[in-house]
């Protein structure tokens, strides 16, 4: 079976950077076809998507948040970590890592999500 | 960045209705495209990838067609745990992007 956590701060300070680590089991990102995309949702609103690593390490980013995200793996561990620079207010939002499928990129897996405030 | 637009934004209808929830792409994206439903405070779960392939697991009343830009999915006879919200994504290029969102009430 398939699952997905995301851990990380729940309140944030602005200027401070976010690390979210999704940890996973029942499938491997050592495995050809395999990746983790990271999607945001700030309250009310609609899905955003952000970073996406592949079992070969290629990385690709939002276009608009691309100078601020940083996405890596740890294939032993089955961990893949988001870190995002310089938060502001607008960067409230549920966080979701999700398995994706290489090859469509149709995202078939959610962790539940985990919630960031941030706020001085 | 490829723009994508969902109609309606919200819809209105009673269990039994049939529902075609529209998705359209600022250019071609073939048939790169896939649809989640999501119910409030939970993560949105897959129903239909390139276009028209049934997530396992998915109810057969859940149908989705298209290619090019213009895209549909459709409930062929509402089930009352159908009332969720519905977004489309595209996966034709960097960066991922998901519509804005229809959101299906209760009549």
């Amino acid at each position: 079976q398939v699952t997905l956590r995301e851990s990380g701060p729940a309140l944030v300070k602005p200027t401070q950077t976010l690390t979210l680590t999704c940890s996973f089991s029942g499938f491997s990102l050592g495995a050809n076809g395999m990746s983790v995309s990271w999607i945001r949702q700030p309250p009310g609103k609609a899905l955003e998507w952000l970073a996406r690593i592949d079992w070969d390490d290629d990385k690709f980013y939002s276009t608009s948040l691309n100078t601020r995200l940083t996405i890596s793996k740890d294939t032993s561990k089955n961990q893949v970590v988001l870190t995002m620079t310089n938060v502001g207010p607008v960067d409230t939002a549920t966080y979701f890592c999700a398995r994706t499928q290489t090859s469509n990129g149709c995202i078939d897996w959610w962790g539940q999500g985990t919630q960031v405030t941030v706020s001085s | 960045d490829i723009q994508m637009t969902q109609s309606p934004s919200s819809v209105s209808a009673s269990v039994g209705d049939r529902v075609t929830i529209t998705c359209r792409a600022s250019q071609s994206i073939r048939t790169w495209l896939a649809w989640y439903q999501q119910k409030p405070g939970k993560a949105p779960k897959l129903l239909i990838y390139t276009a028209s392939s049934l997530q396992s697991g998915v109810p057969s009343r859940f149908s989705g067609s298209g290619s090019g830009t213009d895209f549909t999915l459709t409930i062929s006879s509402l089930q009352p745990e159908d009332f969720a919200t519905y977004f489309c994504q595209q996966s034709n290029s960097f960066p991922y992007t998901f519509g804005q969102g229809t959101k299906l009430e209760i009549k």
